[in-house]
C-alpha cells in the first residue's frame, strides 16, 4: 500500500494564480482532511470530509475549496493565491470504526507552496 | 475554542535519558488525543492514540497518558536514543460540530549521542 501520497511535493505560484492539490489514499479510509503548517502555528484543519461527495470546513477555510468526487481522492484548490497562502500542506485520512471513535490519522508527505 | 499547548517548546537530552514530553488543551470534550512524531521535511506518524475513557498506551519505549479533567497528557520517552530526535506533537479530536482536530505547536526533542 502507497497510504497517503500528495501531489505535486514543491509549487511556486504567483498571487492571483491558481492551482489544484491533489491528495490520494489507498487504505479505503472514509474521513480526510486538508491541514496547513506554519512556523509557530501548528497544523490548522482547512477543509474534511466524511465520506464521498461530502466536505465541511476546518478551522481556517478561506480562499480554499476541495472536492471528494471519489473517496480515494481529496483536491485542495486555491483560486487565487495570496502570499498569506504560502505554506506546507498535509493530507491525511483516517478511519472509525462503527459504533466507537478509534481512529488514527495517517499523513501524506506533505506539498511546499510558495506564493510571490 | 480549543487550544493545545506544548511545553517545553525545545528540548535537549542525552543519550540514555528518559525525558517527558508535555500537552495541554484548554476543553476537556475530547473523543480522543493522538501523539505524533514529525521528521524534517516530512509528514507526521502517529506514535501513540489515548481514547477519552483510557488513563494511558504504551508501545515499546513510549508511554502516553492522559488526565481529560485536567486537561494533560504526557509522553515518556525511556532511554531516548539520537533516533528519537524529531519533533513531537500531540493533537485532540473534539465533540464539538464537526468533530474537528486540533494540534499543539510541538517540541523539538534532541537526543545528543
Amino acid at each position: 500500500n502507497a497510504g497517503v501520497t500528495q501531489t505535486p511535493k514543491f509549487r511556486v505560484l504567483k498571487t492571483g494564480q491558481s492551482m489544484t492539490l491533489l491528495c490520494a489514499q489507498d487504505m479505503n479510509h472514509e474521513y480526510m482532511y486538508w491541514y496547513r503548517q506554519d512556523p509557530g502555528m501548528g497544523l490548522r484543519l482547512i477543509h474534511y470530509s466524511v465520506g464521498e461527495g461530502t466536505t465541511a470546513k476546518g478551522e481556517v477555510p478561506d480562499g480554499y475549496n476541495v472536492s471528494r468526487l471519489k473517496k480515494q481522492n481529496f483536491l485542495l484548490g486555491l483560486e487565487s493565491a495570496a502570499p498569506s497562502q504560502t505554506s506546507v500542506y498535509f493530507c491525511a485520512s483516517s478511519y472509525s470504526i462503527p459504533g466507537l471513535v478509534i481512529e488514527t490519522q495517517y499523513f501524506g508527505p506533505g506539498t511546499r507552496l510558495l506564493v510571490l | 475554542k480549543q487550544e493545545v499547548t506544548q511545553i517545553p517548546a525545545a528540548l535537549s537530552v542525552p543519550e540514555g535519558e528518559n525525558l517527558v514530553l508535555n500537552c495541554s488543551f484548554t476543553d476537556s470534550a475530547i473523543y480522543n488525543l493522538q501523539w505524533f512524531r514529525q521528521d524534517p521535511g516530512k509528514g507526521l506518524t502517529s506514535l501513540l492514540l489515548i481514547q477519552s475513557s483510557q488513563r494511558e498506551q504504551t508501545s515499546g519505549r513510549l508511554n502516553a497518558s492522559l488526565d481529560k479533567s485536567s486537561g494533560r497528557s504526557t509522553l515518556y520517552i525511556a532511554a531516548s536514543q539520537p533516533g528519537d530526535s524529531a519533533t513531537y506533537l500531540c493533537a485532540v479530536r473534539h465533540y464539538e460540530a464537526g468533530n474537528q482536530f486540533y494540534f499543539g505547536t510541538g517540541t523539538s526533542l534532541t537526543v545528543i549521542p
